[in-house]
C-alpha cells in the first residue's frame, strides 16, 4: 500500500519554464490537498479537490492549475516559473474533508525556480 | 476555522516527557482538535486527534479540559527520533482548507 506518491522529489527550474507535480493516491480517498512550505515555515493550502472532477483554490492559488480527472489523480500545475514559486510542495489525501479526518501526505517536491 | 497559539521551539532530553499546550479560544461546538508531526524532509504525519476529555495512543496523549479552550500533547519519554515539528490544527468536518501554521520544533538531545 503506496499511500501518497509525488513525484519528481527534486526539480530545479528556469524562470518563465512550466512544469507538472505528479501526486498519485491508492487509498481511494476523495479529497485531495496541495501545500506548499516554505522554509522555516508551516503548510499553506495552495488548491484542494473533494473528488474527480471538482477542484478549488485554496489560500495561495496564484500561479497553479489543477485538475481532477480520476480519483487517484490530483497534478499540480507551474505554467510561468516565478522564484517566488522555490518551495517545497507536499499533496496530500483523506477520506473526508475536515479535521476529523487525518490527512495522509507524500513525501514531498523540492522546486528550486533559478 | 479557530485560530491556535503554540510555543515556537521546546528543548528536551532524552527519556523526559515532553508537554505541547495549544490555545484556541474561540474553539467552535463542532470543532475537533488534531496534531501532526513533521520529521525534516517529509510531509506532516497525523499523530492524534480529540474532542474532549483525554484521548491515548501508542505515539502520544491528548488532553483537552471541560472549556476546550487549549490542549495539551504529551509525548512521554522523548527519544532523539521523536525531534520534529508538531502542528495544532482545529476545525470541524467540513473544515478542509487547511493551512497549518509554523507549529512547534521540538528537539531532544542526548
Amino acid at each position: 500500500n503506496a499511500g501518497v506518491t509525488q513525484t519528481p522529489k527534486f526539480r530545479i527550474l528556469k524562470i518563465g519554464q512550466s512544469m507538472t507535480l505528479q501526486c498519485t493516491q491508492d487509498m481511494n480517498h476523495n479529497y485531495m490537498y496541495w501545500y506548499r512550505q516554505d522554509p522555516g515555515m508551516g503548510l499553506k493550502l495552495i488548491y484542494y479537490s473533494v473528488g474527480a472532477g471538482i477542484t478549488d483554490k485554496g489560500e495561495v492559488p496564484n500561479g497553479y492549475n489543477v485538475s481532477r480527472s480520476t480519483t487517484e489523480d490530483f497534478p499540480l500545475r507551474l505554467e510561468l516559473a516565478a522564484p517566488s514559486q522555490t518551495s517545497v510542495y507536499f499533496c496530500a489525501s483523506s477520506s473526508g474533508g475536515g479535521t476529523n479526518y487525518g490527512y495522509t501526505f507524500g513525501s514531498g517536491t523540492r522546486l528550486t525556480v533559478v | 476555522l479557530a485560530k491556535t497559539t503554540q510555543p515556537i521551539s521546546m528543548d528536551s532530553y532524552e527519556g523526559q516527557e515532553v508537554n505541547i499546550t495549544c490555545s484556541h479560544n474561540n474553539i467552535a461546538t463542532n470543532d475537533y482538535i488534531t496534531w501532526y508531526q513533521q520529521f525534516p524532509s517529509q510531509g506532516p504525519r497525523f499523530i492524534i486527534q480529540g474532542y474532549k476529555t483525554k484521548v491515548t495512543n501508542e505515539v502520544a496523549s491528548l488532553f483537552i479540559p471541560a472549556d476546550r479552550k487549549s490542549s495539551t500533547l504529551s509525548l512521554p519519554r522523548v527519544s532523539l527520533s521523536d525531534t520534529a515539528v508538531y502542528y495544532c490544527l482545529v476545525g470541524e468536518a467540513g473544515d478542509y482548507k487547511l493551512s497549518f501554521g509554523a507549529g512547534t520544533t521540538v528537539t531532544v538531545r542526548a
